[in-house]
Order: C-alpha cells, then sequence, then structure tokens
C-alpha cells in the first residue's frame, strides 16, 4: 500500500458528459501528477500540480483540467468525453518535481460508452 | 523513434532462472530511472530507481543504468511465479515530466 488513494475505482459515462476523479496523495507528499493509461499501454503524462498550481502538462487538450488543494489532495476533470478517454487513470504523488519517486494509487478504470 | 522502448515480450522463463528486462531511452539528460511491476488490472508498483552509471541491487532485483549506451535494465534473480507481471521502464529528465516505456510482459512458468 503506498498511502495514495483514489475514487471512485470504476466509472462509467456516455460520450459529452463530464467526469471528476480524485486523488489523496501519501502523507507528506506535497506533488500529485496525474497518468492515462490505454490497454497494453504505458502511463501517459496528463499534468502535474504543486502547490495548488499546475506545474507541468503533457500533450493532452484543455478539456483535460485538474485542481490541487492545500491539503495537497487533487482532481482531475475531463469534459465532453469521447470514447477514447476510456482508460484506466493513475495518480501519483511525490515529495518534489525534479524526478523523485513516484507512488501511485489503484487508479480510477473509466469506460466511455 | 519512442522516448523510451521496451521490448513488449512476452519473455518467458522457468522458475529459478534469472529474467533481463531491458530499456533504452532517448533523451540524454535524463537522470532519474525507474521500474515498475504491474499486475493486470493493478496500477504500477515501484520495484527500483537509479540516478547513477552502474549497478543497484535490492533483494533478488538488481537495477544496471549505462548512460553512455542509454540503456537501463532489470535482473530478477531466482525468478517466481508470481513475479509474472508487466514491467514498466519509466525515465525522468528532472523536471516534472516522467516518460514510461509501454512495459515488458514476464511470464515465470512453475
Amino acid at each position: 500500500e503506498t498511502g495514495v488513494t483514489q475514487s471512485p475505482t470504476h466509472l462509467i459515462k456516455t460520450r459529452g458528459q463530464q467526469v471528476t476523479l480524485r486523488c489523496s496523495s501519501q502523507s507528506g507528499h506535497n506533488t500529485v501528477s496525474w497518468y492515462q493509461q490505454a490497454l497494453g499501454q504505458g502511463p501517459q503524462f496528463i499534468f502535474q500540480y504543486y502547490r495548488e498550481e499546475e506545474n507541468g502538462r503533457g500533450n493532452f487538450p484543455p478539456r483535460f483540467s485538474g485542481l490541487q488543494f492545500p491539503n495537497y489532495s487533487s482532481e482531475l476533470n475531463v469534459n465532453a468525453l469521447e470514447l477514447d478517454d476510456s482508460a484506466l487513470y493513475l495518480c501519483a504523488s511525490s515529495l518534489g518535481t525534479s524526478g523523485e519517486t513516484q507512488y501511485f494509487g489503484p487508479g480510477t478504470r473509466l469506460l466511455v460508452l | 523513434q519512442k522516448e523510451v522502448e521496451q521490448n513488449s515480450g512476452p519473455l518467458s522463463v522457468p522458475e529459478g532462472a534469472i529474467a533481463s528486462l531491458n530499456c533504452t531511452y532517448s533523451d540524454r539528460g535524463s537522470q532519474s530511472f525507474f521500474w515498475y511491476r504491474q499486475y493486470s488490472g493493478k496500477s504500477p508498483e515501484l520495484i527500483m530507481f537509479i540516478y547513477s552509471n552502474g549497478d543497484k541491487e535490492d533483494g533478488r532485483f538488481t537495477a544496471q543504468l549505462n548512460k553512455a549506451s542509454q540503456y537501463v535494465s532489470l535482473l530478477i534473480r531466482d525468478s517466481q511465479p508470481s513475479d509474472s507481471a508487466t514491467y514498466l521502464c519509466a525515465v525522468n529528465t528532472g523536471g516534472f515530466k516522467t516518460i514510461f516505456g509501454a512495459g515488458t510482459r514476464l511470464f515465470v512458468k512453475a
């Protein structure tokens, strides 16, 4: 157990809907990164949050957005869902933003119909 | 050229053998290197991290890094059926972005 929690564990949505995924970081960790993992692929970096600000972003459209709260927990929001958004969404927490070790939560599996 | 490349496998080894998993990366500025294990339907679990050239050992696992060749590997000694999983190589250049390979599937035959 890494101490990183995510909710919900599973979610089914339809195209065009919006979804919010949540993550609580490991105690003492101030940085949260979000990843999308499609079946058979490695995790793809979406963005990273540090001290409540977006610290960096991967190649994902603006309909993917996030928040980080003062307690370092974080949300990932996806608007206008597309079928290709179906994936495992992973949250990883770390102590810092310079390549420190990241510890993953259990993930949220999203299915878009 | 992919930024982090791994052979997708499956790599099949008999129980008790050494499993050797390899990874190459394209960015010469990469500074941090990680190996994660991922069981089917689960999230990645950290096995090892390595920052300096050479070998780093932790129990049955040894990570090897060669920055000149842009190559990092993971050796698993005395492989067990419970080691059967997908192994993800991850590379960070010192900033916010960690890049993962697609993973190598390992199958350890009892």
